[in-house]
């Protein structure tokens, strides 16, 4: 079946710092690939998406790049700040029929960015 | 537009109350989702209505109840819950793409559900 590893958390920036978080899937075929972001409190956010090998997803400074040969879609900032603090989801979405079409998530990661 | 409402925000409950959760969307998408997340785990799905139809059940207990009366409107009817169902419960939305495959989903904010 399909599944997505994150690593381990939590993560504890400084303000500018670069980010990096890693993720890594096992799917058969070209899954949708997706970050997702919540807010202490709140629910998801969708933060960027691929959908195919080589696709770079971006957003509020937020990069991720669809690598079919490492099946991996790190999350990168280069500069956090504060207001980024949150837990990040990286998730996966199938291509065959039934659940596997649903959304597989990562066990999330804590990241805070201190002032 | 992006957005799922989600009411209410929080409730408690005791174990012989019913209540009811409400899920709204008018992005014109026909496929719905109710989630549970306990805290610091990624969200387990529940539920899946296509086109108004229920077309996934997660194995969840009886005492949650999920009902979709038209597009734009998801609820999820409780009863007789257990302190081990306080969680918050999320519902999502996306549209259906070609051949039945579901496309980019959107959360709603969520109700925390406290069950005494």
């Amino acid at each position: 079946g399909n599944s997505v590893t994150q690593m381990e958390g939590p993560v504890t920036l400084s303000e500018e710092a670069f980010l990096t978080i890693n993720c890594t899937y096992t799917a058969t075929g070209y899954p949708s690939l997706f970050w997702y972001v919540q807010y202490p409190g709140e629910g998801l956010q969708l933060l960027l998406k691929a959908t195919k090998a080589d696709d770079k997803g971006s957003n509020k400074g937020f990069e991720a790049t669809y690598r079919k040969e490492t099946t991996s879609f790190h999350l990168e900032k280069g500069s956090v700040q504060v207001s980024d603090s949150a837990v990040y989801f990286c998730a996966l979405r199938g291509l065959s029929s039934g659940s596997a079409r649903q959304l597989t998530f990562g066990s999330g990661t804590q990241l805070t960015v201190l002032p | 537009d992006t957005e799922v409402t989600q009411t209410p925000k929080h409730l408690v409950m005791g174990m012989t109350n019913k209540k009811s959760l409400k899920c709204e969307q008018h992005m014109g998408h026909r496929a719905m989702y109710w989630y549970k997340q306990k805290a610091k785990k990624p969200p387990e799905l529940m539920f899946v209505y296509s086109y108004e139809k229920l077309s996934i059940n997660e194995s969840v207990p009886s005492r949650f109840s999920p009902e979709c009366p038209n597009s734009s409107l998801l609820n999820l009817h409780l009863h007789a819950l257990q302190p081990e169902d306080s969680a918050l419960y999320l519902c999502a939305s996306s549209q259906v793409g070609l051949a039945g495959v579901a496309d980019t989903q959107y959360f709603g904010p969520g109700t925390r559900l406290t069950v005494l």
